[in-house]
This record gives C-alpha cells, structure tokens and sequence, in this order.
C-alpha cells in the first residue's frame, strides 16, 4: 500500500525567504504526483501536477521536482510572503489505484512578516 | 481544469439527524469522490461515487452510514446519516478529469454536530 510521509509537519519563515517542502512516497509505480494547498477551514486549491513522465513542473513562483526513483517530491516557493501561509499536501496517484489518491498529513507553513 | 461547487458550505446539526451535501461539478469528469477532514488531520477517502450504481466504499466506510448518489456525471450527494459529534468534520467533494487524472475539489462542507 502506498504510504506518503510530509516532512516537517509544521514550518516557519520571514518573509523572503524560500520555502522547501517534501514529500515521500514508499511505492515508486506511480502515475502522477499532485500539490495542494489548504487554507483554515477551506477545500484544497491544485498547485502543480507533475506526470510520472516529467522531472518538474513550474508555475510562478513555485517549482515542484520529482524524483520516482528514490520516492521523492519538493516543493519551492521562491520569496515567500505571508499570504503563502497555509497547509501544503502532497498527493500520489499510483497506476493501480483506480484513479485514488493517496495523501501525505501536510505542512503547515506560516510566513512572518 | 473543473470547477466544483458544495452546498452546504457549512451547518451546525443536532445528534441522530441526517444532513446531505451536495456537489456539482461545471464540466463532465471520469470519477468523482467524498473525502473527510476530521480536525487537524489529513484526507481520509470516504467513497468513490459512481454514475448510476452504487458507490464504492473504503474499508471502515459503509453504505448506511454515508449513502451516495451519483445520477450523472456532473452531480453527486453525500448523506451523513444518523449524526454524532464524531461526525464532526469537513467533507470534501472532488473529481479528477481526463488523462492526467487531476483532482480538483470543492469548497468543502464544514460541519458540527452537537
């Protein structure tokens, strides 16, 4: 059974400073790997969606890289600023799940000013 | 990419009563799920919500307790049946569309159960 582990669970940082988020992940046969972000109380917002194919996905001022074989994803934010605090999961999609993620407990980041 | 709309987005209910969520999707998606939030912890996956036959349950889920419904592609509900206030959780509604098999969720139904 795949098994996603976010470490750390909790993060904190000035402003300006870039944000490194990880996640692993046990079973390397996986389809695609996606990264969310969830504010208090709310539904979880797509950041980036990297296909097993790819080696990483860019949007902004976020870069996300994936590494199948050692079971590796990073998340950066580049300059962060307090509205990029949030909750960050990461989410696999193994080939034989039948369309089923399977998500990592997240991190909390918070940015100070 | 979808967008997903819930309603309710939240609401407070009184022990041994049953609420229904529900979930609209604005384009056509392969498959639809229900994910709950309980406080401070991840996603666990309730079902699988399927078009026109029953849903597909996790282990620890079951049918009386959480019925779903699915009659198209672009709607779905969720009944949280019989409440107690460990039923106190957020609810997520989300689909994944085409080859990439993206997921997209909705806003999230937060509720309390008293």
């Amino acid at each position: 059974k795949q098994e996603v582990t976010q470490i750390p669970a909790a993060l904190s940082v000035p402003e300006g400073e870039n944000l490194v988020l990880n996640c692993s992940f046990t079973d390397s046969a996986i389809y695609n790997l996606q990264w969310f972000r969830q504010d208090p109380g709310k539904g979880l917002t797509s950041l980036l969606l990297i296909q097993s194919s790819q080696r990483e996905q860019t949007s902004g001022r976020l870069n996300a890289s994936l590494d199948k074989s050692s079971g590796r994803s990073t998340l950066y934010i580049a300059a962060s600023q307090p509205g990029d605090s949030a909750t960050y999961l990461c989410a696999v999609l193994t080939t034989d799940s039948w369309g089923k993620f399977q998500f990592g407990a997240g991190t909390q980041v918070v940015v100070t000013p | 990419s979808a967008v997903i709309s819930q309603k309710p987005s939240r609401d407070i209910c009184q022990r041994g009563t049953s609420l229904t969520i529900q979930c609209q999707v604005d384009s056509q998606v392969t498959m639809m799920f229900w994910y709950r939030q309980q406080p401070g912890q991840s996603l666990t996956l309730i079902a699988t919500a399927n078009q026109g036959s029953e849903a597909t349950y996790e282990s620890g889920f079951v049918i009386d307790k959480f019925p779903i419904s699915r009659p198209n592609l672009t709607f779905s509900t969720l009944t949280v049946s019989n409440m107690s206030p460990e039923d106190s959780s957020i609810y997520l509604c989300s689909g994944s569309t085409g080859e990439t098999g993206e997921l997209f969720f909705g806003e999230g139904s937060r509720l309390t159960v008293l």
